[in-house]
């Protein structure tokens, strides 16, 4: 059973830093492309961010561009999200989810979420 | 960016119904677009890959269809189950890009 486990939310003020993690299970990680999506309260889906299976290629939406970083641990089956310069327009529902593939595509299997709030 | 832009926003139906969901993109996409289908409280779920793919487990009473920029994802015989928000999105370029939604709703 595919199992990705989101955690490292919190609330926090304007212009801080916050790290998330994703931990996976039930397949080969390192086969696979990942991505981060978020969703405000009440809103929709945003594309925060995706990284291809050997970390080669990383995309950013326009909103967390120079703020936001992606990375992976392929031998610690994980998946993070490096928050700096956070902003109220931040806090959200953000989803691990894996992709359909290796290369940046489809999302296959989403994660229950973890909650950032930027407050102050 | 490229900007998808769903229709109609939200939907009233009975169950049995079979429904259509629209999906434009402001360029071409190929097929490069993905359906998703979203109930309170719950993470997404995929339905429909690469435009017309049925995700595994996913029930035959949904299929897509389209490819350059028009894309329709359609539910035949509306089930009780059905009734939720989906969403489309483009993998095409960074960054990736969802619609704002269709809320299909019981009437």
């Amino acid at each position: 059973e595919v199992q990705l486990v989101e955690s490292g939310g919190d609330l926090v003020q304007p212009g801080r830093s916050l790290r998330l993690s994703c931990v996976v299970s039930g397949f080969t990680f390192d086969d696979f492309a990942m991505h981060w999506v978020r969703q405000a309260p009440g809103k929709g889906l945003e594309w925060v961010s995706g990284i291809t299976y050997n970390s080669g290629t990383r995309g950013y939406a326009e909103s967390v561009k120079g703020r936001f970083t992606t990375s992976r641990d392929n031998a610690r089956n994980s998946l993070y999200l490096q928050m700096n310069s956070l902003r109220v327009e931040d806090t959200a529902l953000y989803y691990c989810v894996k992709d359909i593939g290796q290369w940046l595509d489809g999302l296959q299997e989403w994660g229950q979420g973890t909650l950032v709030t930027v407050s102050s | 960016d490229i900007q998808m832009t769903q229709s109609p926003s939200s939907l009233s139906a009975s169950v049995g119904d079979r429904v259509t969901i629209t999906c434009r993109a402001s360029q071409s996409i190929s097929t490069f677009l993905h359906w998703y289908q979203q109930k309170p409280g719950k993470a997404p779920k995929l339905l429909i890959y690469a435009a017309s793919s049925l995700q595994s487990g996913v029930p035959s009473r949904f299929s897509g269809s389209g490819s350059g920029t028009d894309f329709t994802l359609t539910i035949s015989n509306l089930q009780p189950e059905d009734f939720a928000t989906y969403y489309c999105q483009q993998s095409y370029s960074f960054p990736y890009t969802f619609g704002q939604g269709t809320k299909l709703e019981i009437k």
